[in-house]
């Protein structure tokens, strides 16, 4: 069965350090894999999305997420945060062509000036 | 603009109280889906449709209807709302690998 792991339930860092977020997956197939960030009252905005070719991605908002196979890992990350990256952020499995997503719990980041 | 809506943005109503929350996209996907969100639990599936007049459980369908009459609409009907239904609901559509979210509904049932 397909399942999403996300280690860490609340990040906290400083504005302008480093951030990585944690995302294991379980998948039978190959799999195709995403990252949505949800700020406060609202919804989910992609952020980026692996399906194949190069490991390393770019998103929006300056984040990147790196696909190792080995590790059944999809991690996010960014440089340099900033306050306003302050949201919840939901990594995802699912099929390019199929219809669902599997979702995990969530990492809520904090950012402290 | 390429979106997806739904209405209503929040709702509080009683127990047994038949409601239908609507979702529209004007992007011309086939693909749909409802998803709930619970603290704790992320985004679980409910319902999903391929086209019009297809539609499938998903992980958590007990308690919903679904009905896919146009492509554009996609309304989740609660006929008999229960507390343990009360939670976000985002409606999503599918296009270019991914799904693009609605901006959810707030479901308090008492």
């Amino acid at each position: 069965a397909q399942s999403v792991t996300q280690p860490d339930i609340h990040i906290t860092v400083s504005e302008g350090a480093s951030l990585e977020l944690r995302c294991n997956y379980s998948y039978g197939a190959t799999p195709y894999l995403f990252w949505y960030v949800q700020s406060p009252g609202q919804g989910l905005q992609l952020l980026l999305k692996y399906f194949s070719g190069d490991t390393l991605v770019q998103g929006i908002k300056g984040f990147e997420a790196e696909f190792k196979r080995s590790q059944s890992s999809f991690n996010l990350r960014k440089p340099s945060v900033h306050w306003s990256d302050a949201a919840e952020y939901f990594c995802a499995v699912g099929e390019r062509y199929g219809n669902k997503l599997v979702f995990g719990a969530g990492t809520i980041l904090r950012v402290k000036s | 603009e390429a979106q997806v809506t739904q209405n209503p943005r929040y709702l509080i109503t009683v127990t047994g109280k038949k409601l239908t929350v609507t979702c529209s996209q004007n992007m011309n996907h086939e693909y749909m889906s409802w998803y709930r969100q619970d603290p704790g639990l992320g985004l679980r599936q409910i319902y999903y449709s391929m086209n019009v007049e297809v539609t499938d459980k998903g992980d958590v369908p007990e308690g919903y209807k679904v009905s896919r009459k146009e492509k554009r609409n996609f309304p989740l009907i609660l006929e008999s709302p229960s507390p343990n239904q009360t939670s976000l609901y985002f409606c999503a559509s599918r296009g270019l690998g991914a799904q693009y979210f609605g901006p959810g509904t707030r479901l308090t049932v008492l």
